[in-house]
This record gives C-alpha cells, structure tokens and sequence, in this order.
C-alpha cells in the first residue's frame, strides 16, 4: 500500500472552473499536510500547508483536511492555464521527521 | 517562503567521474536537509537526510559509498554522485525545512545530471 495515494491523471479542467484533486493518506499518525505544484523540469513549489481539520483558503486555494477519514483536497478556483502543472500531495511520518510525498497528480487547463 | 539556492542547475558528465551538488539555505539555517531524486514523470524519492555536523541518513536501498553528502555548516549541505553511470542520470533536488512548525520543505532548483 501507497503511503500517500494520488490519482496520476490527467485531469483535464476547462478554464475558469474548479479544479478539484485529492489525496489519500495510510498513516494515522502524520500531523501536516502539503500541496506542491510542480511544472516541468523545474523543482516543487509550496502552495498550501494544512495542520488541522477543516478547509484552510488562500486566495484561488482551497485545502482541506479530514483526518478521521485520512483524506486531504486541493480546490483550485477560476482555473488559469498556468495552473497546468503536477500537483504532489505530501505528508509528514509520525515522527515528522520526513516529508512523503504521493506520485502527484498531472492537471491541464483547457482554454 | 525560505530560499532554497541549488548548484549547478544542470551537468553532463563521463561515466566514471564523480558531480558535485551544492545545497544552500541563503535566509535561514538548516540543520537538515534532505536530498531527493525524480526520475522522468514519476514521484520524488527521498535518497537520504543530510545532518549538519554528523551522518548523514540513508533510505533503504542507496548506496551510500555512491552518493556521498557532506553537511558542514548551517547552511550548505553537498551530494557528490561518485563513480556516475548513465542510469545516474536523473534530477537531483535537495530541500530544507522552514516554515511552521520546521515541516514545510523549500526546495532548491533542482539539477538535471546526464551522465554520458
């Protein structure tokens, strides 16, 4: 099993809609959550962190957190074409002292 | 965020000849920092934890006599890929954590190495 499961896509959203991704996780124990975006050839980049349960917003950014379910979103709304990257999905293990990441997930904005 | 400066961005290098790849945190210090590898359309995988001023920790199955990390200040940490084959060839990130709570990862550019 997975330790962080991502459905890899594509995910193809038309632009102006919301894109929505999500993630799975199998360790009870991880406390922090993390999207990255990740383009082409070029290394991740931190776009939302989330610590607790419940919907954290950062302007076109949603993430959200069930932990009882072990689960974890990102919503992405008005989708822009410079959105079209792979979006990896992270947690830390219990102990936090590493941060795993799932396989990411491939999203294209259509115009 | 924190800024992460990785060195060189890219390399080509003769199988057999050993790379050099250097890590800085330029705003904050970093006990640790981590070195990863992504092979084409696939995930990330954590190669090793890079200690400042003791070993660094190596996961299961890298060898560590191959990939050798130094971590000798505060702010820099280096991966020396010795010996490089052409199935070296990958792209080597290495981030450091910062942020809240020292749990989110700020990740340095990335360098592409073609070992040929």
């Amino acid at each position: 099993q997975k330790e962080v499961e991502q459905n890899s896509g594509p995910l193809s959203v038309p632009e102006g809609a919301i894109a929505s991704l999500n993630c799975t996780y199998s360790d009870r124990g991880s406390q922090s959550f993390f999207w990255y975006r990740q383009y082409s050839g070029k290394s991740p980049e931190l776009i939302m962190s989330i610590y607790s349960n419940g919907d954290k917003e950062d302007g076109r950014f949603t993430a959200q957190l069930n932990k009882a379910s072990q689960y974890v979103s990102l919503l992405i709304r008005d989708s822009q074409p410079s959105d079209s990257a792979t979006y990896l999905c992270a947690r830390t293990d219990s102990s936090a002292s590493k941060i795993i990441f799932g396989s990411g997930t491939r999203l294209s904005i259509r115009p | 965020g924190a800024v992460v400066s990785q060195h060189p961005s890219w390399v080509i290098c003769k199988s057999g000849t050993s790379v050099k790849i250097e890590c800085r945190s330029l705003d904050f210090q970093a006990t640790t920092m981590f070195w990863y590898r992504q092979f084409p359309k696939q995930s990330l995988m954590l190669m090793a934890t890079s200690n400042e001023g003791s070993k660094a920790t190596y996961e299961q199955g890298v060898e560590k006599d191959k990939f050798l990390i130094n971590h000798a200040s505060l702010t820099l940490s280096t991966l020396t890929v010795t010996s490089a084959h052409p199935e070296d060839s990958s792209f080597y990130i290495c981030s450091a954590p910062s942020g809240q709570w020292n749990t989110e990862a700020f990740f340095g550019q990335g360098t592409r190495l073609t070992v040929v």
